[in-house]
């Protein structure tokens, strides 16, 4: 059972354009999410997050909004850069039951052509 | 300071043998992650240590895999009789192990079994 869904595997982008990238979970539990960027060969790195007392978050060129009712995140990448070109995956956890787990999508690749 | 780091980064077994895997935390860091990515695929959770608690290891596919840890410190994912569906990147991931944290992770070690 796939908790956290990234339904779309690519997505290519014009530079200087807007990138989405979109999320959805069913785990009404979850209360945090994040969001990770990785390039081929090197493991994750953090980009953003956003609580569930929240519905947006802002971090220079990138923004989590987050739909409580719909269970569903997205980021947006504004303007997109060809150094954003890599795979995205957003993560959920449920903090209040007390685990620290993240539950991980399957990633979406961007690749934001110049 | 150094992040984490992971050894080997690249191993190629035949299968039925067994493989360990090495992961060293980010000093101080009491949680410790491990992951597997299948190619083309997202991020599979395996196991979690936090401090001194007894591991969360719902994400361990079957009984050939198996890690540990050492105090705060150093971890080993050991796979016994390994078969060609384990061929994967397996990631480790450490954190100050609180709520929210940010999980650094490792570049990993990619494991072909043949």
């Amino acid at each position: 059972d796939q908790q956290v869904k990234q339904n779309s595997p690519s997505l290519s982008v014009q530079e200087g354009r807007i990138s989405i990238l979109n999320c959805d979970y069913t785990n009404s539990m979850f209360d945090y999410f994040l969001w990770y960027k990785k390039y081929p060969a090197e493991g994750p790195t953090f980009l953003i997050s956003i609580s569930s007392i929240k519905d947006k978050n802002e971090d220079g060129r990138f923004t989590v909004f987050l739909n409580k009712s719909a269970k569903h995140l997205s980021l947006h990448i504004v303007p997109s850069q060809p150094g954003d070109s890599a795979v995205y995956f957003c993560a959920a956890s449920a903090t209040r039951s007390g685990t620290y787990k993240y539950i991980f999508g399957t990633g979406t690749r961007l690749k934001v052509l110049a | 300071g150094a992040g984490v780091s992971q050894s080997p980064s690249n191993k190629v077994t035949e299968k039925g043998k067994d493989v360990e895997l090495r992961c060293d935390p980010i000093s101080g860091h009491t949680a410790l992650y491990w992951y597997r990515q299948r190619l083309g695929q997202g991020l599979e959770f395996l196991i979690y240590f936090q401090g001194n608690s007894a591991p969360d290891k719902s994400g361990l596919p079957s009984d050939r895999f198996s890690a540990e840890r050492t105090g705060e410190s150093v971890s080993t994912l050991t796979i016994q009789r390994t078969q060609q569906e384990d061929s994967a990147v397996y990631l480790c991931a450490s954190s100050l192990g609180l709520a929210r944290e940010t999980q650094y992770f490792g570049p990993g070690t990619r494991l072909l079994v043949l």
